[in-house]
């Protein structure tokens, strides 16, 4: 499968405990970007990586959120102290850049947090 | 402001019509990029349909097509020939180009398919 894979898929984890997520984008794809999704509302972008670099961070990533890339190619996401609010999907989503644009994002399964 | 408005929470259509979504955006960039994608209750988003700012001519993708009228700022989804397979969340999104080009998406429209 050649797709853009995320693990866990679940996350059940009481308030204040760490918590670490992975996403494997498509190979070749040198644009990885994290949102949350929750309930009936469509993803809000969190932050975005062109190969290693973080390029840009939402303000809705608070400094309990970080996000790397450290190869350029999978990426983590760790929430520190998680909070009841911090329940949601988490997507990653890659796209490759073609003339300066990234094209059409290809997303993961997700990642579905439960903060007790 | 909302960069994406869609302002039909949900939508019926019968099976082998055509339905409209509607989708909005608002964005001062000169250049930008508009997508669709439909989410089923799996939950995995799939993409459907790009429109780029400059391009002259309406999307399509097979029973897809993009409406997008620049001077109203809509960027509308018509699907032709609904399948029951159709129904699903769909969410209309811009990449604003001058913008780091990160991405926006609206709150989606729950299309449901009836036999």
């Amino acid at each position: 499968d050649t797709g853009v894979s995320q693990d866990p898929r679940h996350k059940i984890t009481k308030r204040g405990q760490n918590v670490t997520f992975r996403c494997d984008p498509i190979s070749e794809h040198n644009r990885l970007y994290w949102y949350r999704q929750t309930l009936g509302q469509g993803p809000e972008f969190l932050t975005y990586f062109q190969n290693e670099a973080q390029l840009e961070k939402s303000r809705l990533l608070s400094d309990r959120f970080s996000a790397e890339r450290p190869k350029g190619s999978f990426s983590t996401l760790e929430i520190q102290r998680t909070e009841q609010g911090d329940s949601a999907m988490y997507l990653c989503a890659s796209s490759l850049v073609r003339g300066g644009l990234p094209g059409e994002q290809f997303f993961g399964p997700g990642t579905r947090l439960t903060v007790l | 402001a909302q960069k994406i408005t869609q302002t039909q929470p949900g939508m019926f259509v019968q099976e082998k019509e055509a339905v409209t979504l509607d989708c909005t955006y608002d964005t001062s960039d000169p250049s930008y990029g508009l997508f669709w994608y439909k989410q089923p209750s799996s939950g995995e988003m799939i993409f459907l349909i790009y429109q780029g700012s400059y391009d002259q001519q309406n999307a399509t993708e097979g029973r897809y097509s993009l409406n997008f009228q620049k001077a109203r700022k809509s960027a509308n989804l018509v699907i032709s020939a609904s399948q029951l397979g159709d129904s699903a969340m769909y969410f209309c999104a811009m990449r604003e180009d001058f913008n780091f080009n990160k991405f926006y998406f609206g709150s989606g429209t729950k299309l449901n398919v009836k036999p």
